[in-house]
Parts: C-alpha cells; sequence; structure tokens
C-alpha cells in the first residue's frame, strides 16, 4: 500500500543534542510538510516543499530546517533542541494538483528531549 | 480558511447514536477548502471528508457527512451510528490554497459503550 513512513517512532534527544526525524512516501507526492503537534493542541506547519521549493512559515524557529533530497524523502533537523521543542512530529504529503487536497500523513515521530 | 475554531473541546455520544461536531471558519476568500481528520491516540491523521466552499450537495462518506451552512460559515461533521472505534480527536481544517492548511483546536470524541 502506498503510504507515508516516519523513523523513528520515538527519539529521545539530550538538551542541545541535535537530532532528525526522517520522512518518506510512496505516493509520489509533490507536496511534503512538517508539523509540529503539542499535546492536546492542533498541528501547526513548520515548512513544506513543493518539489523542491522550500517554504518556511514565517514562526517557524531557525532551530528548525529541513532537507528534501528527492521525491519520497524529506528529513527535519532540529539543530539545538530544548525542552519546548518535546512534541509529536508530523510529516504529511498531498498530490499538489489543482484544487485543495486532503493530506496524507505518517504515523508520527515523538520527540523526547532530556 | 483564515480561522477554524471548534468549541467543543470533549464530547461524549453512546454507541449506534449520532453525533454532530461543530465547525466555523472565517475568510474572505470566496475559494476554499475544508477538511476533516481523526487522530487516534496512536497519533496518525487520518483524512474523513472534504467539502469544497463552490460545492451544491453536502459532502457524505459511508457513516461521516458534513453540514455546510456557507451563510454561517459552518462545516459541522455528523458522525451516524457512532462506534467504539471512533473514539478519538477530530479536527476541522480549512485551506484557501498556496498549500497552507490551518487546524482548528479539535474535539476529543468519547463513545460510550
Amino acid at each position: 500500500d502506498a503510504m507515508v513512513i516516519q523513523n523513528p517512532r520515538y527519539q529521545v534527544t539530550q538538551f542541545g543534542k541535535p537530532v532528525t526525524l526522517s520522512c518518506s512516501q510512496t505516493l509520489n507526492h509533490n507536496v511534503m510538510y512538517w508539523y509540529q503537534q503539542k499535546s492536546s493542541q492542533a498541528p501547526k506547519l513548520l515548512f513544506h516543499y513543493y518539489d523542491k521549493d522550500f517554504n518556511n512559515e514565517a514562526d517557524t524557529p531557525d532551530n528548525f530546517q529541513s532537507r528534501r533530497p528527492n521525491t519520497s524523502f524529506c528529513f527535519l533537523d532540529i539543530r539545538s533542541p530544548g525542552l519546548g521543542d518535546a512534541a509529536m512530529y508530523l510529516c504529511a504529503t498531498e498530490g499538489g494538483g489543482g484544487g485543495y487536497n486532503e493530506q496524507f500523513f505518517g504515523p508520527g515521530t515523538r520527540l523526547t528531549v532530556l | 480558511a483564515q480561522k477554524i475554531t471548534q468549541t467543543q473541546p470533549g464530547m461524549f455520544v453512546q454507541e449506534k447514536e449520532a453525533v454532530t461536531l461543530d465547525c466555523t471558519y472565517d475568510t474572505s476568500d470566496p475559494s476554499y477548502g475544508l477538511f476533516w481528520y481523526k487522530q487516534p491516540s496512536s497519533g496518525e491523521m487520518i483524512f474523513l471528508i472534504y467539502q469544497g466552499s463552490y460545492d451544491q450537495q453536502n459532502a457524505t462518506e459511508g457513516r461521516y457527512s458534513l453540514n455546510f451552512q456557507k451563510a454561517r460559515k459552518s462545516a459541522n461533521l455528523v458522525i451516524s451510528a457512532s462506534q467504539l472505534g471512533d473514539s478519538a480527536m477530530y479536527f476541522c481544517a480549512g485551506g484557501t490554497g498556496g498549500f497552507k492548511t490551518i487546524f482548528g483546536a479539535g474535539t476529543r470524541l468519547f463513545v460510550k459503550a
């Protein structure tokens, strides 16, 4: 089945230690998103790619970076995680065709910062 | 949509009953799309149903239907014949293009046996 995969499902890192979360998709979708979701809150968009075009949300901290080496893979790099960065990180894809399309989400990576 | 409001933090429903989850939106753009997603405790967001601003009919997908009232700017989700597996967080979301979807705060649904 075509899907969105996130690894790892659970990540523990230390305060200030860089961490990378990965996302892959078999849907061949043009658009990939990264969201941050804190407990009992709505997902917050960090950035998205349309193909190789990167779009950063204005309020996304510089501490968060992303890479998309090819259509299938997208990475979220947190350069110096703080305690406030502990959250669920959701990757999603979208076909990117005309109109408004649903997003397909991965299972998420739950990040703990010690 | 530029703002999505879900005013029900939590809802209870008896198994096999219908339940309505409220969503209002605020946008000045005449063209927009509205979505509902389900998020079980496992964390994965699951797309349920979509309504376009120009759609004449209310959207339906199996047990899910969307009560779209454009003049009131509301897009309520109706779940018929609730099942225990429907217990989850439900998010209303909207987009006006540009690959930017705004999510509401969510409603946690509890289905009682």
